[in-house]
Order: structure tokens, then C-alpha cells, then sequence
């Protein structure tokens, strides 16, 4: 199976910082790398798919990049809203495995 | 507007069973995997199982092979997980999600989940 390394496992940030988030895949997963945030008490929303392709309806400060192994989930100005967990998956090979997540918290 | 509405979710003993529903609407349902993801209790998510839009092909985590099993009634719009052997750490909250249409695409949509305890 393919493992998946985020780092942090969390971060503290203020509003308006520019904040990065990445992850290590095992073996090469080309682009088939998802973005997830996850708020409490709902369930994981899509942010990026595809390694870099924003989700329909998600806003334009975030961002996605990377290939083969090492990816990175960047927002570029903190929102409140933004202070969530985010999961990276890979779906490049069965079974289709997450990161451990990186909970993102008001400094 | 697309919906997943998990279902069957409860208390069960270990070694016993459980069938958990996905009930699918305002998508073309056979046009798209589904996948089951789960998440313990102040845990991260897990990878469970998938199954394609005719049900012929199906893959599992190593840690519920043989005892879980995937299937869906396309008549119906539901998925379902039928769950067998229970063990302690089985207890989460279980989503199901729809895979996007593209190639190896990511889970688009998700359900609100059902809560799985095994405990005796």
C-alpha cells in the first residue's frame, strides 16, 4: 500500500498568512493527489483533485502542486473559515489512502 | 442536487454483523464509483472500500478484506456495506462518497455519515 506523509500534523497561523501544507507519498502516485478540508462535526469537503485542479466552488486562494512523490496544499491569505483539518489522499492505486491530516488552528 | 443519505449504522457486539446503506440521488448513479471512508472517534480518515457503476469490480483496505463486502442495487441508487466479524476498532463513523468522473479523480461528494459502535 501506498503511505502518506503530511506535514505538519498542525499549525497554528493568523489571518492572512500565507500557509503551506505538504505531502509525501511512498512511491511515485503521478498526479492523482486530492486535497480535503474537514470541519468539525461535517464531513471532508474536495478542494483540490488532480493535484493542482481547484474544485468547483472553492475559492481561488487555495491552491494545489506537485507531481510524482512530494505535493503541497497552499492558501495564500487566511480566511476564518479556513481553520479546519486537511487530508491529502492519493488515488493513483488501490487502496486509495489519506495522509494523517494537518489541523490548521488560530494562533 | 446531488445527495448521499448513509443509513444502518448502530451498536453491534464484536463478531457480529452490520449492513450500512448509501441511498444516492440527482446523479446518474450507475455512471459512478462509490466509496466507503471512515473515521474513528478524534481520528484521521480511512480508506474502507469501492465499488464501480455496475458493480462488477470492487476493491477493499486490507484491514476489512474478508470481512466486509461492497455491493449496490442500481435499481435502487444504493450502495450498501455489509459488514461481518465486527471487531473494536471497526467502531467510526462511516461515509459513503461519490468519485468524481474523471480518471482516478477525487470523492466529490459525501454523505453526512452513519456511526458505527462495536462494543459489547
Amino acid at each position: 500500500d501506498i503511505q502518506m506523509t503530511q506535514s505538519p500534523s498542525s499549525l497554528s497561523a493568523s489571518v492572512g498568512d500565507r500557509v503551506t501544507i505538504t505531502c509525501r507519498a511512498s512511491q511515485s502516485i503521478n498526479t492523482y493527489l486530492n486535497w480535503y478540508q474537514q470541519k468539525p462535526g461535517k464531513a471532508p469537503q474536495l478542494l483540490i483533485y488532480g493535484a493542482s485542479s481547484l474544485q468547483s466552488g472553492v475559492p481561488s486562494r487555495f491552491s494545489g502542486s506537485g507531481s510524482g512523490t512530494d505535493f503541497t496544499l497552499t492558501i495564500s491569505s487566511l480566511q476564518p473559515e479556513d481553520f479546519a483539518t486537511y487530508y491529502c489522499q492519493q488515488s493513483n492505486n488501490n487502496p486509495y489512502t489519506f495522509g494523517q491530516g494537518t489541523k490548521l488552528e488560530i494562533k | 442536487e446531488v445527495q448521499l443519505v448513509e443509513s444502518g449504522g448502530g451498536l453491534v457486539q464484536p463478531g457480529g454483523s452490520l449492513r450500512l446503506s448509501c441511498s444516492a440521488s440527482g446523479f446518474t448513479f450507475r455512471g459512478y464509483w462509490i466509496h466507503w471512508v471512515r473515521q474513528g472517534p478524534g481520528k484521521g480518515l480511512v480508506w474502507v472500500a469501492r465499488i464501480d457503476g455496475d458493480g462488477s469490480t470492487t476493491h477493499y483496505a486490507d484491514s476489512v478484506k474478508g470481512r466486509f463486502t461492497i455491493s449496490r442495487d442500481n435499481a435502487k441508487n444504493t450502495v450498501y456495506l455489509q459488514m461481518n466479524s465486527v471487531r473494536v476498532d471497526d467502531t467510526a463513523l462511516y461515509y459513503c462518497a461519490r468519485q468524481m468522473g474523471i480518471f482516478n479523480g477525487g470523492l466529490d461528494y459525501w454523505g453526512q455519515g452513519t456511526l458505527v459502535t462495536v462494543s459489547s
